[in-house]
């Protein structure tokens, strides 16, 4: 079946870094991208979305850029913070169709930020 | 306001014994989601209500898990005669219709 995953397991920076963490998706039906950021014992937290329609999203300290033609998703941390350490989940949603609402996540990327 | 909220927070229970996970959405969400996130794991699609219907059940693992919802608002999640491998954390997540899911903190169910 058709997936999301991820480069990278494990990413260690330094506070102040900028940190890069990547993902590739494999359902060309899919149209929605969201990022998601889980510390333990919590929920995932939302962080950044982008829809196949946009290359570039910017949010306070985070982008997402998207590559269709490469089916990549790459979330950009600017100044990374020790706040930041926490599991990364890429996650996508195919619009429409049956699989409505249906996310499907990545494995994750564990980021780690050394003071 | 108010965030996805859920209890409980930690369930230990018996081998064959039944347990119900209960998830109370943003005010609002006309859409409820619930995944399981095993140690270690991404997370993985169990079901998904529109209002109080289910129209994909698909991901439910087998037929010991059911999940209810009523009113448009609050849902639970019923495992039947539990088993050690259905151990994991249990997220609930809601949306206003397409837009993003929020998520609850979980419920961790430990099965003896």
């Amino acid at each position: 079946g058709e997936s999301v995953g991820l480069h990278l397991p494990t990413l260690s920076v330094q506070e102040g870094d900028n940190s890069i963490i990547n993902c590739a998706y494999s359902n060309s039906a899919s149209d929605y991208f969201i990022w998601y950021k889980q510390e333990s014992g919590k929920g995932p937290q939302f962080i950044i979305d982008i829809r196949s329609n946009m290359d570039k999203r910017q949010g306070q300290r985070v982008t997402v850029l998207l590559n269709k033609t490469v089916k990549h998703l790459s979330l950009q941390i600017a100044a990374t913070q020790p706040g930041d350490s926490a599991v990364y989940f890429c996650a996508e949603n195919p619009i429409g169709g049956t699989s409505y609402g249906k996310l499907t996540f990545g494995q994750g990327t564990i980021l780690t930020v050394h003071p | 306001g108010a965030g996805v909220s859920q209890s409980p927070s930690n369930k230990v229970t018996e081998k064959g014994k039944d347990v119900e996970l209960r998830c109370d959405p943003i005010s609002g969400h006309t859409a409820l989601y619930w995944y399981r996130q095993s140690l270690g794991q991404g997370l993985e699609f169990l079901i998904y209500f529109q209002g109080n219907s289910a129209p994909d059940k698909s991901g439910l693992p087998s037929d010991r898990f059911s999940a209810e919802r009523t009113g448009g608002s609050v849902s639970t999640l019923t495992i039947q005669r539990t088993q050690q491998e259905d151990s994991a954390v249990y997220l609930c997540a809601s949306s206003q219709g397409t837009d993003t899911q929020y998520f609850g903190p979980g419920t961790r169910l430990t099965v003896l």
